[in-house]
């Protein structure tokens, strides 16, 4: 899978809007853009994922840059259960392409009361 | 809603033991997989099982691991004789096709496996 890269660290105020960025400069054509996070000492959780167009969902909002060597994972009002480790994952399953998740460091977003 | 189950939820055991970590995917889920989390590191792959074998492996499941559904429910991950450095979170994850390019995991909230 194509490599991201991400901010270590984020910090949001409560109840304000928090955009997490990500660089996949690398991207391929066939490579999908998905978001997990991972709560406190949970396992990992699907948030949202996209190809092209932006996206929406209850969770959250994908926005993806025209080129798509970068997208941003918008939380429209971030509540303290946001706070979590969010991580961008590139997927290329075309093919015979690997289905595994390969995680790396992500964002650690601290929500602030 | 469906979620991943895992037991137990802490596993202690001796060194050179062997540890049997279980699961129970969502029902209709056909995809199952292993991860592992060493404490304060990434989240890694282990090994991806469909109908029955394993369909990819990471260079850290080697001989010492080994994986299972035994019945239409359980998927285990067993490590026949444990090390220090096998001392992480386990976490177990399904999916409901890999056809489907949208395909999500859905992760347990794993196993926190001490090897001491």
């Amino acid at each position: 899978d194509a490599k991201t890269t991400q901010p270590n660290s984020m910090e949001s105020n409560e109840e304000e809007p928090v955009h997490l960025p990500c660089n996949h400069s690398t991207i391929s054509g066939t490579d999908y853009i998905h978001w997990y996070r991972q709560l406190p000492s949970q396992g990992p959780e699907y948030v949202i994922h996209g190809l092209t167009s932006n996206v929406n969902n209850r969770m959250a909002s994908l926005a993806i840059a025209e080129d798509r060597k970068s997208s941003t994972l918008i939380l429209h009002r971030a509540t303290l259960r946001d706070a979590a480790v969010y991580y961008c994952i590139l997927r290329d399953v075309v093919g015979a392409g690997s289905y595994q998740l390969t995680f790396g460091k992500g964002t650690k977003l601290s929500v602030i009361p | 809603e469906p979620e991943v189950t895992q037991t137990p939820s802490h596993q202690v055991t001796q060194m050179g033991q062997e540890v049997i970590l279980r699961c129970v995917p969502i029902s209709n889920h056909l995809y199952f997989y292993w991860y592992r989390q060493i404490l304060g590191q990434k989240v890694e792959f282990l090994v991806s099982f469909y109908n029955n074998e394993i369909s990819e492996k990471s260079e850290i499941f080697d001989d010492q691991f080994s994986v299972e559904r035994p019945d239409g429910s359980n998927f285990t991950l067993k490590i026949r004789s444990t090390k220090l450095e096998d001392s992480a979170m386990y976490f177990c994850a399904s999916s409901e096709s890999r056809e489907d390019s949208t395909d999500t995991q859905y992760f347990g909230p794993g196993t926190r496996l001490t090897v001491l």
